[in-house]
């Protein structure tokens, strides 16, 4: 089956420092990738969605100059969180839908801890 | 407001039972709905998709309902296992939107 790729899969750093966290798709194309965090206990809230080639969709509340997305090729996006600061501390997973499926194919998530 | 509520947190059964899980959602109006399975630390797994026009889906010990009417999905586990223990996602996605809605999910424990 498809196949997305997440590194890294935890990261701990210090307040003020920007952490990248890429998502790739193995073995298809992915024009369009979605980025969701999780806090613990719930559910998935969707960040933003990556388009190859254009500028990425925020959602409401997310700040763009934040999380920067870059999703320069048809299998890599990736997700900068800039002067990362404690409150930031969550759980970043990718996903992509391959070709017309409605399903989504889910990265392992990355675990980041700002200290 | 929207919402989808999965109305257990955490639902415990003993292995060989029949778990349910209820999805229920207020102010969308779904072209579809998915169910995911999600372990500790990990991404979501796809587990079955139901259309707004299907009654009910399965899939080997898995079966899901939707009803549009009543607006919830509900999800079964048929001689359930524990590996079958988990946090399982409902999510939807409206008609002409492209992205999908999750709901906050219900962690499963099979008790052997």
């Amino acid at each position: 089956g498809a196949v997305v790729s997440q590194h890294p899969s935890w990261v701990i750093c210090k307040s003020g420092t920007s952490v990248k966290i890429e998502c790739r798709s193995l073995d298809f194309q992915a024009t369009t990738m979605f980025w969701y965090r999780q806090f613990p206990k719930q559910s998935l809230m969707l960040m933003a969605t990556s388009n190859e080639g254009s500028k990425a969709t925020y959602e409401q509340g997310v700040e763009k100059d934040k999380f920067l997305i870059n999703h320069a090729s048809l299998t890599l996006s990736t997700l900068t969180v800039t002067s990362a600061h404690p409150e930031d501390s969550s759980f970043y997973i990718c996903s992509a839908p391959r070709g017309s499926s409605e399903k989504l194919f889910f990265g392992s998530g990355t675990q980041l801890s700002v200290l | 407001s929207q919402k989808i509520e999965q109305n257990s947190e955490a639902l415990n059964i003993q292995e060989g039972k029949t778990a349910t899980l209820t999805c229920n959602y207020t102010n969308y109006s779904p072209a579809y709905l998915q169910w995911y399975r999600q372990d500790p630390g990990r991404g979501p797994v796809f587990l079955l998709l139901i259309r707004e026009n299907e009654k009910e889906k399965r899939k080997e010990r898995l079966k899901v309902t939707f009803d549009t009417t009543l607006k919830q999905s509900l999800f079964h586990i048929t001689a359930s296992q524990p590996a079958d223990s988990a946090t399982y996602l409902c999510a939807l996605e409206e008609t002409g939107a492209n992205n999908l809605f999750f709901g906050t999910g219900t962690r499963l424990t099979v008790i052997p």
